[in-house]
């Protein structure tokens, strides 16, 4: 597609309950990266990809969320038994590469809004 | 570690006022800098960028210049319209290399509102 597509754009679950969120880079960008946009917070840092490896996962707030990337293109970002604090939008961004001045730049996506009742 | 402190929104004005959203920010070695701005309904989006000290990033009327004495990077525009209504978001990525390269540390975002 023209852009980085995230889905679904809305999701609603019940505390304890897992949820997976998708999303699909921009064709042809290496660099996949995963924000968290919470109210008053700002964007956190989740986790990066290059290709289907994973070098920097420092953002992850807890064991209960994972990510993987499969065929160097679509990424699920996967939140176990969601707690309330978990509620935020989940954005995703892509570029042509990690490195290099011009090839940085990072395309997001439109997120995905997770609310945890 | 690294951080970005923007000015507290919200911000009203009105058109064709002008704009100051004040970022500072706290980062070992020589980080780049970034504008990003998200539009209702729309994903973030760059809007302009400094890469090394007394750069001056400008694009669709907005300017920002790196201050590497005063750890700032203030977004300014002259005369803002009500289409610039939007969040924006102050942002630096390390330049460490490796495999952080791309990975930006965002302020807490300003919610911009222009009246007609």
């Amino acid at each position: 597609g023209a852009g980085v597509s995230q889905s679904p754009s809305n999701k609603v679950t019940e505390k304890g309950k897992d949820v997976e969120l998708r999303c699909d880079p921009i064709s042809g960008h290496t660099a996949l990266y995963w924000y968290r946009q919470s109210l008053g917070q700002g964007l956190e840092f989740l986790i990066y990809f290059q290709g289907n490896s994973a070098p920097d996962k420092s953002g992850l707030p807890s064991d209960r969320f994972s990510a993987e990337r499969t065929g160097g293109s679509v990424s699920t970002l996967t939140i176990q038994r969601t707690q309330q604090e978990d509620s935020a939008v989940y954005l995703c961004a892509s570029s042509l590469s990690a490195t290099g001045t011009t090839n940085e730049k990072l395309f997001f996506g439109s997120g995905t809004q997770l609310s945890v009742l | 570690g690294d951080s970005v402190t923007q000015m507290e929104g919200p911000v009203t004005l009105s058109e064709e006022a002008c704009l100051t959203i004040n970022c500072t920010y706290t980062a070992t070695g020589y980080p780049s800098l970034f504008w990003y701005v998200q539009y209702p309904g729309e994903g973030l989006q760059l809007l302009l960028k400094a890469t090394k000290a007394d750069d001056k990033g400008s694009n669709k009327g907005f300017e920002a210049t790196y201050r590497k004495e005063t750890t700032s990077f203030h977004l300014e525009k002259g005369s803002v319209q009500v289409s610039d209504s939007a969040v924006y978001f102050c942002a630096l990525r390390t330049n460490a290399g490796g495999t952080s390269y791309g990975k930006l540390t965002f302020g807490q975002g300003t919610i911009l509102t222009v009246h007609p």
